[in-house]
């Protein structure tokens, strides 16, 4: 098992560009998260999805969106990059239902840049 | 809304001296509490995780962590500290009030001195 996938590892973006951030995972869960790591600020949830076609937004959802089309992939989307969202974005999946819904499984993080 | 502080974001010790991280959550309700370890330029793994039943849980490397109800608290310890120890270490909360998403401490960065 691959675990939890995100492509890409690194890009650069000059303000205003857009891209796409993809998220996979082989582990059938049914949620899954977006965060952004900044230093000293911990993880901020971005987006989450408990399932397929639905989203939510976190606590800091301002400039991103999100789409849950199929259970394996959650993609972040940019639409007008900012400074801002310089930052390292990673992606966590997890069961539903019961104690073992909160372990979440983290991939290794998109470090992403914009200037 | 639930919260989670890890009191100092670095913790300095040195090899073979006792590891201690605090976390203390702000809940009446006991939660599913975590620690997970990010170690550098990767993603967070499990470190140990306490959800019912026993209060001191073990982990992974020799860490273990006491749930303490009446002092809302989850420290981290470890006996002896190795140099592979040294990373990020994230205190996480959820389950309170029904909700599954959890909410994560700032971190604490381990330094550990030869």
């Amino acid at each position: 098992n691959a675990g939890v996938t995100q492509t890409p590892k690194f890009r650069v973006l000059k303000t205003g560009q857009s891209m796409t951030l993809l998220c996979a995972q082989d582990m059938n869960h049914e949620y899954m998260y977006w965060y952004r790591q900044d230093p000293g600020m911990g993880l901020r949830l971005i987006h989450y999805s408990v399932g397929e076609g639905t989203t939510a937004k976190g606590e800091v959802p301002d400039g991103y969106n999100v789409s849950r089309l199929k259970k394996q992939n959650f993609l972040l989307g940019l639409e007008s990059a900012a400074p801002s969202q310089t930052s390292v974005y990673f992606c966590a999946s997890s069961k539903a239902g019961g104690p073992m819904a909160n372990e979440q499984f983290f991939g290794p993080g998109t470090r992403l840049t914009v200037l | 809304a639930q919260s989670v502080t890890q009191l100092g974001s670095h913790v300095s010790v040195s090899e073979g001296a006792l590891v201690l991280l605090r976390c203390n959550y702000s809940s009446s309700v006991p939660p599913y509490l975590f620690w997970y370890v990010q170690y550098p330029n990767q993603g967070l793994q499990l470190l140990l995780k306490y959800t019912t039943g026993a209060t001191l849980v073990k982990g992974i490397n020799g860490f273990e962590a006491e749930f303490k109800k009446s002092e809302t608290s989850f420290h981290l310890t470890k006996p002896s500290a190795h140099m592979s120890d040294a990373a990020e270490y994230f205190c996480a909360v959820s389950g309170v009030g029904g909700s599954y998403i959890p909410t994560f401490g700032r971190g604490t960065s381990l330094i550990v001195h030869p």
